[in-house]
């Protein structure tokens, strides 16, 4: 069965610091890993996905991530948050296994303070 | 373009009552996916739709649970005989389906469902 943990429940910030939410994942087979952001009272929208190639993904709004298969994980990070930044964040994974049946981390509330 | 839109936005309804959630995915979509979100908690996957192939219901948590997909159009999740703990965020998504198999989905606004 594949699984997605998300060890932080909130991650607490200062503008212009940089930011991380970590994501590992367990899966047999060749992973998909996406993050997710939601933003209060709105849907949940795409920042960026892993597939193959270069480990290092970069995505929307100056996020990036990179993909460690030794260590089945996923982060996220941006070098430098903004206030804008604070939002909960999901991160997910899929198989070609079990296409179609997304895994969802808990998620990540990131609070950014000016 | 438009995006993947769901009604109602919010649904109250009695314990006991059967309910009618509608999601209506981007055009040319071919994937569909629904799922719960409990408050203060992740997603949680129930069914997917591709194309005209069976659906993956393996999410569905009881037989109270049901999906529809007309073609590759919109999409009714059904939940008869509501309980308490169906109180939860019903999220769709969409996407296309790439030879890859991976695919970006595109999230609706989710309808609050609130059982008394």
């Amino acid at each position: 069965a594949q699984s997605v943990a998300q060890p932080e429940d909130q991650v607490n910030v200062a503008e212009g610091n940089p930011l991380t939410v970590k994501c590992t994942y367990s899966v047999s087979g060749n992973p998909y890993l996406f993050w997710y952001v939601q933003y209060p009272n709105r849907g949940l929208q795409f920042l960026l996905k892993y597939i193959t190639g270069d480990n290092l993904v970069k995505g929307s709004y100056g996020f990036e991530a990179e993909f460690n298969k030794s260590q089945t994980s996923f982060h996220l990070k941006k070098p430098s948050a903004l206030v804008s930044d604070s939002a909960l964040y999901f991160c997910a994974v899929v198989t070609t296994d079990s296409w179609g049946k997304f895994q969802f981390g808990a998620g990540t509330q990131v609070v950014v303070t000016p | 373009g438009a995006g993947v839109s769901q009604s109602p936005s919010n649904k109250v309804t009695e314990k006991g009552k059967d309910v009618e959630l509608r999601c209506d995915p981007i055009s040319g979509h071919t994937a569909l996916y629904w799922y719960r979100q409990r408050l203060g908690q992740g997603l949680e996957f129930l069914i997917y739709f591709q194309g005209n192939s069976a659906p993956d219901k393996s999410g569905l948590p009881s037989d109270r649970f049901s999906a529809e997909r007309t073609g590759e159009s919109v999409s009714t999740l059904t939940i008869q005989r509501t309980q308490q703990e169906d109180s939860a965020v019903y999220l769709c998504a969409s996407s296309t389906r790439t030879s890859a198999g991976t695919d970006t989905q595109y999230f609706g606004p989710g309808t609050r469902l609130t059982v008394l």
